[in-house]
């Protein structure tokens, strides 16, 4: 399978630990996007990346969120000092450049207790 | 009031029907417009992808975009159990879609 790889794909965290996530995108996909989507609801954009570089952060990451992705390939998201209300799905999407179909993974879902 | 409006559902028909879903958007500015299907616990996938106002087909599937009045559907014929998901919209200002805005998705049900 070669799509949108994230791991790990289920995550439950007592409130106040730390958490990373992994995204590995479709091979020479030079754009990576991080959504968040909660129940009932659409996905809402976070990030994106092309190449190494962030290019734009919504004002939803908080202080507690970062996301990297160091070489160009796959990227971290690590939500520090976790709440109860980050208890949601984390989607990440890839493309090739912009104006073509992003591909989405099949999420991690995020529990904190 | 959020930028993109979505009745949520849950829709239930019977195979073989016709099914409309609709948006409406607040933002003009919106020029790119997507329908996005997804199954349960499963991440969205891109249906279908037009620009500006008009319609555009594929195979069962038909979307409408009129910007005047800031409304987008989806229409799905011949409908199948198979076509069970959630239909999400989104809508983006630029080509390059870095950042989708998404409606809430309205959950569908095809009846055998």
């Amino acid at each position: 399978d070669t799509g949108v790889s994230q791991n790990p794909r289920h995550k439950i965290t007592k409130r106040g630990q730390n958490v990373t996530f992994r995204c590995d995108p479709i091979s020479e996909h030079n754009r990576l996007y991080w959504y968040r989507q909660t129940l009932g609801q659409g996905p809402e954009f976070l990030t994106y990346f092309q190449n190494e570089a962030q290019l734009e952060k919504s004002r939803l990451l908080s202080d507690r969120f970062s996301a990297e992705r160091p070489k160009g390939s796959f990227s971290t998201l690590e939500i520090q000092r976790t709440e109860q209300g980050d208890s949601a799905m984390y989607l990440c999407a890839s493309s090739w450049g912009g104006g073509n179909t992003i591909y989405f993974g099949e999420g991690s879902w995020l529990t904190v207790v | 009031q959020k930028e993109v409006e979505q009745d949520p559902g849950p829709l239930s028909v019977p195979e073989g029907a016709i099914v409309s879903l609709n948006c409406t958007y607040s933002n003009s500015a919106f020029q790119y417009f997507m329908w996005y299907r997804q199954y349960s616990r499963k991440g969205p996938e891109l249906l279908m992808y037009t620009y500006s106002s008009g319609n555009k087909e594929d195979g069962r599937f038909t979307a409408q975009v009129d910007k005047s009045s800031k409304y987008i559907s989806l229409f799905i014929r011949d409908s199948q159990p198979s076509d069970s998901a959630t239909y999400l919209c989104a809508m983006s200002e630029d080509f390059g879609n870095e950042k989708l805005t998404f409606g809430t998705g309205t959950r569908l049900t095809i009846i055998p």
